[in-house]
């Protein structure tokens, strides 16, 4: 069935460093890929996403690119903020759109200032 | 955005009760909502589709009759888990779907005791 793997955390940084957590997916057809973001006592909050191969994402200086022949969406940032630090999910919608998503086990990030 | 609440946030019951959780579209009418359970260090699990007016459709190895969800209207679903075990605390999430994305709520920390 369908599946995403991410990289385990948890991952400790310091302020302006680059960020980098990486998210590998298995699906049939063409899946839309997302990152989510849940910041401390908040829901889950759409991040970014691409809903076919080639597509970058981008928001609040994050990037994510959809990489159909490595099956790969791995997020990016140039320089992290403290205000950063939150729990990152990966997941992926096998039909796009907003149905039923398919998530990675997410990844701690916490920024030192 | 569209809002999500879900409440409580935090829930504590003695093993062999019932438990409800609301899952509430504030700003928006939301004919599918989705409930997600989330293990330590895990990913979180679809559990069910909650649709208005009808019947939930469960994923497999869901025990329909254990997570009792009804979604009498169009911002309001609920997860009642039934006779509660140790092995059902868990951090369960809502989710409604608005548009082409799906808002979360802030989710559940449930512990049974």
């Amino acid at each position: 069935g369908d599946s995403v793997t991410q990289m385990e955390g948890p991952v400790t940084l310091s302020e302006e460093a680059f960020l980098t957590i990486n998210c590998t997916y298995t699906a049939t057809g063409y899946p839309s890929l997302f990152w989510y973001v849940q910041y401390p006592g908040e829901g889950l909050q759409l991040l970014l996403k691409a809903t076919k191969a080639d597509d970058k994402g981008s928001n609040k200086g994050f990037e994510a690119t959809y990489r159909k022949e490595t099956t790969s969406f791995h997020l990016e940032k140039g320089s992290v903020q403290v205000s950063d630090s939150a729990v990152y999910f990966c997941a992926l919608s096998p039909s796009g759109g907003a149905q039923k998503l398919v998530f990675g086990q997410g990844t701690r990030l916490t920024i030192n200032p | 955005g569209a809002v999500v609440s879900q409440h409580p946030s935090r829930v504590i019951c003695k093993s062999g009760t019932s438990v409800k959780i609301e899952c509430r579209s504030l700003d928006f009418q939301a004919t599918t909502m989705f409930w997600y359970r989330q293990f330590p260090k895990q990913s979180l699990m679809l559990m069910a589709t909650s649709n208005e007016g009808s019947k939930a459709t469960y994923e497999q190895g869901v025990e329909k009759d254990k997570f009792l969800i009804n979604h009498a209207s169009l911002t309001l679903s609920t997860l009642t888990v039934t006779s509660a075990h140790p092995e059902d605390s868990s951090f369960y999430i809502c989710s409604a779907k608005a548009n082409t994305e799906a808002f979360f709520g802030q989710g559940t920390r449930l512990t049974v005791v």
